[in-house]
């Protein structure tokens, strides 16, 4: 399995309040992305990473913002947390770029519920 | 644009085939599968370029096909493991960073 590790796995936090999702990767994959998974959704693209402080948006970035200060580390923040937000989100890592047709290998998932 | 998979749920019993299509509106560079079971993270299955290619992964297999848009995951001689969701991801161009999945297929295997 790849080494993905999500922090934290579960949190509870009220509307208005700042929240920072942490993906912490061991396999010195350049690419991380962070996705959100509803129901009848599917799995939506937020932000993505192409290397160490490089990053762009998704489809659903609205209310998000990322960083990337070192490979290993992928940060996902709300700024402002709305119950819109309650999700499941999962970090994914793949060694190349979508367009060289590469895996993603996907973290265990942060389940997140804003009151 | 978000392919549109089918069925939206199917109910097999062990030994049963099923087939799942993954349709999109634009024109399609690459597929991708995934199976999610309930409560745990996507796992990759296989990834079909375009050009017709078939991948085989145990009895699990997917066709690509470029003139309809279209990719067919098929899962043979079903087994109780194989149930749980099933997501295509698309790519739309060489030069795309961004798969967008579909909104999963649940299958079910029942003994």
């Amino acid at each position: 399995d790849a080494g993905i590790t999500q922090s934290p796995r579960h949190k509870v936090t009220e509307t208005g309040t700042p929240v920072t999702l942490r993906c912490h990767q061991t396999e010195n994959h350049r690419y991380m992305y962070w996705y959100r998974q509803d129901p009848g959704h599917g799995l939506r693209l937020i932000h993505y990473s192409y290397g160490v402080k490089d990053t762009d948006k998704g489809e659903v970035s609205d209310g998000y913002s990322v960083s990337r200060s070192k490979t290993e580390d992928f940060l996902l923040t709300l700024e402002s947390a709305t119950s819109s937000q309650t999700s499941v989100y999962f970090c994914a890592i793949s060694e190349r770029g979508q367009k060289d047709n590469s895996p993603l290998h996907f973290g265990n998932g942060t389940r997140l519920t804003v009151t | 644009q978000q392919p549109v998979q089918s069925p939206q749920a199917v109910i097999l019993r062990e030994g049963e085939d099923a087939v799942i299509n993954c349709s999109s509106s634009k024109a399609l560079y690459s597929v991708h599968w995934y199976r999610q079971k309930h409560g745990e993270a996507p796992v990759f299955l296989m990834i079909l370029l375009k050009g017709g290619e078939q991948k085989g992964h145990d009895k699990i297999s997917a066709s690509f096909n470029e003139k309809k848009q279209q990719s067919s995951l098929y899962l043979t001689a079903s087994q109780l493991s194989y149930s749980g969701t099933y997501f295509c991801g698309t790519a739309h161009g060489a030069g795309s960073y961004q798969l967008t999945f579909g909104k999963g297929t649940k299958l079910s295997v029942i003994p």
